[in-house]
């Protein structure tokens, strides 16, 4: 049963515009968010995170949406960049029924072409 | 510089042999965690340590097994029981906050 879904496994934007990475999950505990990039045969790096209270957070060209009716969030990078191209992981966690257990997503390939 | 290191990067497996992947922080975080990742796949929760002297099972600990001695070290040993034990393992670690950290991974290999 896969509780944090990323449905696309790829996705290609042209260097200067918008990547917008897509997460759904289906459990209705989880209140944390992260998103991690992930370069091959390395460990992930974290970007960027949102608590549940909230609906946007915003750090320099990173954005991550949280719509909690929908249970959806994504990532917003703009202006993408050739250096952004990398694995980028969906991951949640459920605070009080599971401390800091991170369920990840399968993860999008993203492709910034120059 | 603080942070995670694993170590080896490569290491191999004979048949019926286990082996031990090191990971150690100096972050002072109190948990740390183990993932496996195979291809196409996310992160899949191996084992945990909330603190010392303390761990719990993941989503697939059969075949692995871990220990919390210190706070800065917990090392997973792939036993002959893991049966398809070739994968990228990844260690992690968090603080107060609920972000975890990641190492740089271990490539274990079956000869």
């Amino acid at each position: 049963d896969q509780q944090v879904k990323q449905n696309s496994p790829s996705l290609s934007v042209q260097e200067g515009r918008i990547s917008i990475l897509n997460c759904d999950y289906t459990n209705s505990m989880f209140d944390y968010f992260l998103w991690y990039k992930k370069y091959p045969a390395e460990g992930p790096t974290f970007l960027i995170s949102i608590s549940s209270i909230k609906d946007k957070n915003e750090d320099g060209r990173f954005t991550v949406f949280l719509n909690k009716s929908a249970k959806h969030l994504s990532l917003h990078i703009v202006p993408s960049q050739p250096g952004d191209s990398a694995v980028y992981f969906c991951a949640a966690s459920a605070s009080e029924s599971s401390g800091d257990k991170l369920t990840f997503g399968t993860g999008t390939r993203l492709a910034v072409r120059p | 510089d603080g942070g995670i290191t694993q170590s080896p990067k490569y290491l191999f497996r004979k048949e019926g042999q286990n082996v031990t992947l090191s990971c150690e922080q100096n972050l002072n975080h109190d948990a740390m965690y183990w993932y496996r990742q195979d291809p196409g796949q996310g992160l899949r929760l191996i084992y945990y340590s909330q603190i010392v002297n303390d761990f719990q099972k993941g989503d697939i600990a059969e075949g692995y097994s871990v220990s919390r001695e210190k706070k800065e070290s917990f090392p997973l040993t792939v036993t002959s029981a893991q049966k398809n034990p070739t994968a990228f393992y990844l260690c992690a670690s968090a603080g107060s906050q609920e972000t975890q950290y990641f190492g740089p991974g271990t490539r274990l290999l079956v000869l």
